[in-house]
């Protein structure tokens, strides 16, 4: 089994739609939790970290879910930027170090 | 915020030749340089990990007579790809870690195409 683990995709939506991606890890004592968003040939880039209590920035919400192990990631009202391979990434400690970064779920939002 | 510069962006080269890729951490010191590849469709696997001043730690199934790591100041670190073959096409991306904060900045890539 992989360490992490997400849906491929491709998720075609149409704008303003939601979607949600979920993302599950086997390391139970993972620590630290991101989503990071990969533009095609492109660097990744932070989107936001993943807190147990769940966070919101804007049109996006995240949640971890520990006993289950899975992470999910929402998109409100879908722009065409949105458009991307959403990464889910976790790491055993609270530094950053040691990242582990799943397949990438592809989002193509469509006019 | 942070900054790592990664050069070049992309790069065609020969087989058996070697292609340097360099990441500078512009406005911060990347205590640690994390180097990784990907393939097309797939994740970012972790090549090896550097610190600077000493060698590389390099993650199982990666040779490290062949992706050779210098990490000599606390602004740049380099990557070389010695004799170069087509399977080692990939795209190649640093990641400096700032240990004032713990974070993670990504140099912007080099794509490599060995022909």
């Amino acid at each position: 089994r992989k360490e992490v683990e997400q849906d491929p995709g491709p998720f075609n939506v149409p704008e303003g739609a939601t979607v949600a991606f979920n993302c599950t890890y086997s390391n139970s004592a993972s620590q630290s939790f991101f989503w990071y968003r990969q533009d095609c040939r492109k660097e990744p880039k932070l989107l936001m970290s993943v807190y147990s209590s769940g966070n919101e920035d804007g049109r996006f919400t995240a949640q971890l879910n520990r006993a289950s192990q899975y992470i999910s990631l929402l998109i409100r009202d879908s722009k065409l930027s949105d458009s991307a391979t959403y990464l889910c990434v976790v790491s055993p400690d609270n530094y950053g170090q040691n990242f582990v970064f799943g397949p990438g779920t592809r989002l193509s939002v469509l006019p | 915020g942070a900054v790592v510069s990664q050069h070049p962006s992309w790069v065609i080269c020969k087989s058996g030749t070697s292609v340097k890729i360099e990441c500078r951490s512009l406005d911060f010191q990347a205590t640690t340089m994390f180097w990784y590849r990907q393939f097309p469709k797939q994740s970012l696997m972790l090549m090896a990990t550097s610190n600077e001043g000493s060698k590389a730690t390099y993650e199982q199934g990666v040779e490290k007579d062949k992706f050779l790591i210098n990490h000599a100041s606390l602004t740049l670190s380099t990557l070389t790809v010695t004799s170069a073959h087509p399977e080692d096409s990939s795209f190649y991306i640093c990641s400096g870690q700032d240990l004032a904060n713990y974070g993670y900045t990504f140099g912007s890539g080099t794509r490599l195409t060995v022909v």
